[in-house]
């Protein structure tokens, strides 16, 4: 139980590129998802919390301009990285959770801008 | 500033040895604990998690909590080359829905 799939697993684009990434729980009803990015060799950074049906809740210092965040479903949530540049290079991962139970991680978007 | 921490390793452990991995955490208002396992190149995984004090088991892991001491453990037995990882151990406070974690502790049984 507690599947979260997030495609695509990972993308190669152009500097400039919109890049859409999904995540979706598969056995569940997601209250909250998730959004990390993680820089080789360290740990995850919190980008964003979203419940399904308002609006994403953006951690200090990431552009919700930039980074988009619709949440449409209880099983749905998709991160639109717009206009992307190299310095977007990173592993997505995004992770749901049920209320009051664990977070459980999708197996994370590796994103190329070349 | 709510923190957790981990010795960033690494840790070798000998094959089917106990392997240790330790957290501590600031927030006395913390309330979830869990420990997660990321291989090299992929996502995190739960391992175990725990919220109430002493030690809850499942198969070769065990996880400890001690609230008074803010410390939370995860003993692994009978260590395999396949538990070589990094283990982050994370947090969650009262009313809080994001979990705050530690940068992870890399393991590496020796065979």
């Amino acid at each position: 139980g507690a599947v979260v799939s997030q495609h695509p697993s990972w993308v190669i684009c152009k500097s400039g590129t919109s890049v859409k990434i999904e995540c979706r729980s598969l056995d569940f009803q997601a209250t909250t998802m998730f959004w990390y990015r993680q820089f080789p060799k360290q740990s995850l950074m919190l980008m964003a919390t979203s419940n399904e049906g308002s609006k994403a809740t953006y951690e200090q210092g990431v552009e919700k301009d930039k980074f988009l965040i619709n949440h449409a479903s209880l099983t749905l949530s998709t991160l639109t990285v717009t206009s992307a540049h190299p310095e977007d290079s990173s592993f997505y991962i995004c992770s749901a959770r049920v209320k009051d139970q664990p977070q459980h991680f999708g197996d994370g978007t590796r994103l190329s801008i070349l | 500033q709510k923190e957790v921490e981990q010795n960033s390793g690494p840790l070798s452990v000998p094959e089917g040895a106990i392997a240790s991995l330790n957290c501590t955490y600031s927030d006395r208002g913390s309330q979830s604990f869990f420990w997660y396992r990321q291989y090299s190149g992929k996502s995190p995984e739960l391992i175990m998690f725990i919220y109430s004090n002493g030690d809850k088991e499942d198969g070769r892991f065990t996880a400890q909590l001690n609230k008074a001491s803010q410390y939370v453990s995860l003993l692994i037995r009978d260590s395999q080359p396949s538990d070589s990882a990094t283990y982050l151990c994370a947090v969650r406070s009262f009313g809080n829905e994001k979990l705050t974690f530690g940068t992870g502790t890399r393991l590496t049984i020796i065979p």
